[in-house]
């Protein structure tokens, strides 16, 4: 069965980076896009961007695009998520989701980062 | 790149039938047939239950239903079960490999 596992919770202090892992199995790796959904305390979810496994492509959301990166590592079947100059309202529940025709089938468990001085 | 229009919050009774709207514009909702509703309990990751408008995952009942007419879709719960209180948020590709989220609407069942 499809499987993405995420990295643990973390804390960080504001200006620093974050990168969290999500490592996927159960499905063919490259066939599907891998985006990244943030959830802050009590509020919605926000789009932060997507990567292409196969060629490593990413899109980024234009609020996120000067601060955030996304890479794979195929020989893990690994997505990485990285975000930097964190600031406090940084603080959330960051989620990866496997995209099938623009709909995300299937979600890891969630990475809590706190951004906290 | 605006989020999509929801309202904060829905009910209804057991039994009874719940529609949830969301709003977007041409770019987005009106312009492309990829609108998904996800539910989500608290504490628990969200869940997809409806994808290209109206379509239902398997093992989503069909109690739960999509719709879509110019720029605004629709969820529809039918038949209230007590589980089915939640927040549910709508989302939509958006056009250059990108996607848009609903605010969310917390649904209550009374």
């Amino acid at each position: 069965q499809v499987q993405l596992v995420q990295s643990g919770a973390e804390v960080k202090k504001p200006g620093a980076s974050v990168r969290i892992s999500c490592k996927a199995s159960g499905y063919t790796f490259i066939s599907y896009y891998i985006q990244w959904v943030r959830q802050a305390p009590g509020r919605g979810l926000e789009w932060m961007g997507i990567i292409n496994p196969g060629g490593g492509f990413t899109t980024f959301a234009q609020k996120f695009q000067d601060r955030v990166a996304m890479t794979r590592d195929t020989s893990t079947t690994t997505i990485y998520m990285e975000l930097n100059s964190l600031r406090s309202d940084d603080t959330a529940m960051y989620y990866c989701a496997k995209v099938n025709g623009w709909s995300a089938d299937s979600w890891g468990q969630g990475t809590l980062i706190s951004v906290s001085s | 790149q605006s989020a999509l229009t929801q309202p904060p919050s829905a009910s209804g009774s057991p039994g009874q039938s719940v529609t949830i709207s969301c709003t977007g514009t041409s770019s987005d909702v009106g312009g492309y047939n990829y609108v998904s509703w996800y539910q989500q309990h608290p504490g628990k990751a969200p869940k997809l239950i409806i994808f290209e408008v109206s379509k239902r995952p398997s093992g989503v009942p069909d109690r739960f239903s999509g719709s879509k007419s110019g720029n605004t879709a629709s969820l529809t719960v039918s038949g209230l079960q007590a589980e089915d209180e939640a927040d549910y948020y709508c989302s939509s590709y958006a056009g250059s490999n990108t996607l848009v989220f609903g605010g969310g609407t917390k649904l209550t069942v009374l």
